[in-house]
């Protein structure tokens, strides 16, 4: 039973609008989440995070959000760009140690110049 | 920059073999971690290790053990390779410095067994 769903395998935008990439989660232990870009032949790189005690957090084009309350968090990319294409991974953790992360199966998106 | 490298990127082995991927990290983390990557199930922690010496089970350690002699090389062992065992393999590391850091990853190892 996954924790952490990514419910669209897939995200088609056009170059200069926004995307949006969605994450549902079940364990409201949960405290601490993360999403990662995956390129093909490349390991992920970490993008952005937010705590549970915000409920947005913000970092150039990129923007977390999470509703506590409907275990959903989002990612927005405004504006998107052809390089934004690729694998996002939402990622889940507990406490502070948070040694067992739940990862999402990805979402790949595809940025239309 | 953290580097973290996979010794092998592509990696063909026979059923029953005894197979091993190598994982360095060049920023002393204290904590790395194994896990293999597959089609619409995202990534899955195998094992992860917050010492020398010292490992944890993730969630599905079952066929693989783990060997952490150093700070800087966690290994991941397949004690009898099997066909389900095919995979993406990805290693990570991790600060112990501060709360909540993110992991670095390697580029991973694609096993394949025939």
């Amino acid at each position: 039973d996954q924790q952490v769903k990514q419910n669209s395998p897939s995200l088609s935008v056009q170059e200069g609008r926004i995307s949006i990439l969605n994450c549902d989660y079940t364990n409201s232990m949960f405290d601490y989440f993360l999403w990662y870009k995956k390129y093909p032949a490349e390991g992920p790189t970490f993008l952005i995070s937010i705590s549970s005690i915000k409920d947005k957090n913000e970092d150039g084009r990129f923007t977390v959000f999470l509703n506590k309350s409907a275990k959903h968090l989002s990612l927005h990319i405004v504006p998107s760009q052809p390089g934004d294409s690729a694998v996002y991974f939402c990622a889940a953790s507990e406490g502070a140690g948070g040694f067992k992360t739940i990862f999402g199966a990805g979402t790949r998106l595809f940025v239309k110049a | 920059d953290v580097k973290v490298t996979q010794s092998s990127r592509y990696l063909v082995k026979r059923t029953g073999e005894k197979v091993f991927l190598e994982c360095v990290q060049d920023m002393d983390h204290e904590n790395m971690f194994w896990y293999r990557q597959d089609p619409g199930l995202g990534l899955r922690l195998i094992y992860f290790s917050y010492d020398v010496k010292m490992k944890e089970k993730g969630d599905i350690p079952e066929g693989y053990s783990v060997s952490r002699e150093k700070k800087e090389r966690f290994s991941l062992i397949l004690e009898s390779a099997s066909t389900n065992q095919t995979s993406m393999y990805l290693c990570a590391s991790r600060s112990d410095r501060g709360p909540n850091q993110p992991q670095h990853f390697g580029d991973g190892t694609r096993l394949s067994i025939l």
